[in-house]
C-alpha cells in the first residue's frame, strides 16, 4: 500500500517568514495529493490540493509543488500569520478505485508574531 | 446543517466498557468515513461507507470496532470493551458521491479518554 512521510513534524517560524513542508510518497499511481489543516479542537479542513498532471499550483499566500519522478510534494506558505499556526497533513490518493487517503504523520507549525 | 456534526464532542470511559459515537454528514454526502487520529498521528482510516454499497471495513484494528449508516445518513462508530489504546479523537468525514478523491469535509471528532 502507500505509504506517505511528511517532515518536519514541528516547525517554527518568525511572522512574515514562509514555511515549507515536504512530503514523500511511495506508490507511483498516486495521483491526488490534498493538503489538510487542522487548527486546535478542530476537524482537518482541505486548504489546497493538486493533481498528478500539474507541476505547481498557488493560492494567495499558499502554494503546492510536486516532482512525481523523485515522488515528492511540497508545503509552501509565504508571508506566514499567526493565524497559520495549526497543524498541517499532506495526503495522497489514487483519483479512481481507493475510497480513502493516505496521510502523512502532520507538521505543527508554530508561526511567532 | 452546514457542516459534519459529531456527538459527543468529549467522551471519558471506564475500560471495558462499550461506547457510540455519532456523526451526521453533510446534507446530500453520499460518502462518510470515519477515521482515528491518535495523538502526535496522521489520520488512521477505519471505515467507508458509500451510498448503498457494502461498507470497506478494512481498516478497523479489530473486531471490537463496528459502524453503521442508517438511511444513507447518520453513522455510529461503536466500540466494545474500551482499552486504553482506544484512546484517541475519532474525525467523521463526508463527500459527495463522484467528487474528487480527498475532498473530504471533517466534523471536528469526537475526544476519547479511556480510563
Amino acid at each position: 500500500g502507500e505509504n506517505v512521510e511528511q517532515h518536519p513534524s514541528t516547525l517554527s517560524v518568525q511572522e512574515g517568514d514562509s514555511a515549507v513542508i515536504k512530503c514523500t510518497y511511495s506508490d507511483s499511481a498516486s495521483n491526488y495529493f490534498p493538503w489538510y489543516k487542522q487548527e486546535l479542537g478542530k476537524g482537518p479542513q482541505l486548504i489546497i490540493d493538486i493533481r498528478s498532471n500539474v507541476g505547481e499550483k498557488k493560492d494567495q499566500r499558499i502554494a503546492v509543488t510536486l516532482n512525481k519522478t523523485a515522488k515528492h510534494f511540497s508545503l509552501h506558505i509565504t508571508e506566514t500569520q499567526p493565524e497559520d499556526s495549526a497543524v498541517y497533513f499532506c495526503a495522497a490518493s489514487f483519483q479512481t478505485g481507493a475510497n480513502n487517503l493516505f496521510f502523512g504523520t502532520g507538521t505543527r507549525l508554530t508561526v511567532i508574531p | 446543517g452546514a457542516g459534519v456534526s459529531q456527538s459527543p464532542s468529549n467522551k471519558v470511559t471506564e475500560k471495558g466498557k462499550d461506547v457510540e459515537l455519532r456523526c451526521d454528514p453533510i446534507s446530500g454526502h453520499t460518502a462518510l468515513y470515519w477515521y482515528r487520529q491518535s495523538l502526535g498521528q496522521g489520520l488512521e482510516f477505519l471505515i467507508y461507507f458509500q451510498g448503498n454499497s457494502a461498507p470497506d471495513k478494512s481498516g478497523l484494528p479489530s473486531d471490537r470496532f463496528s459502524a453503521e449508516r442508517t438511511g444513507g445518513s447518520v453513522s455510529t462508530l461503536t466500540i466494545q470493551r474500551t482499552q486504553q489504546e482506544d484512546s484517541a479523537v475519532y474525525l467523521c468525514a463526508s463527500s459527495l458521491e463522484g467528487q474528487t478523491l480527498g475532498k473530504l469535509f471533517f466534523g471536528s471528532g469526537t475526544q476519547l479518554s479511556v480510563l
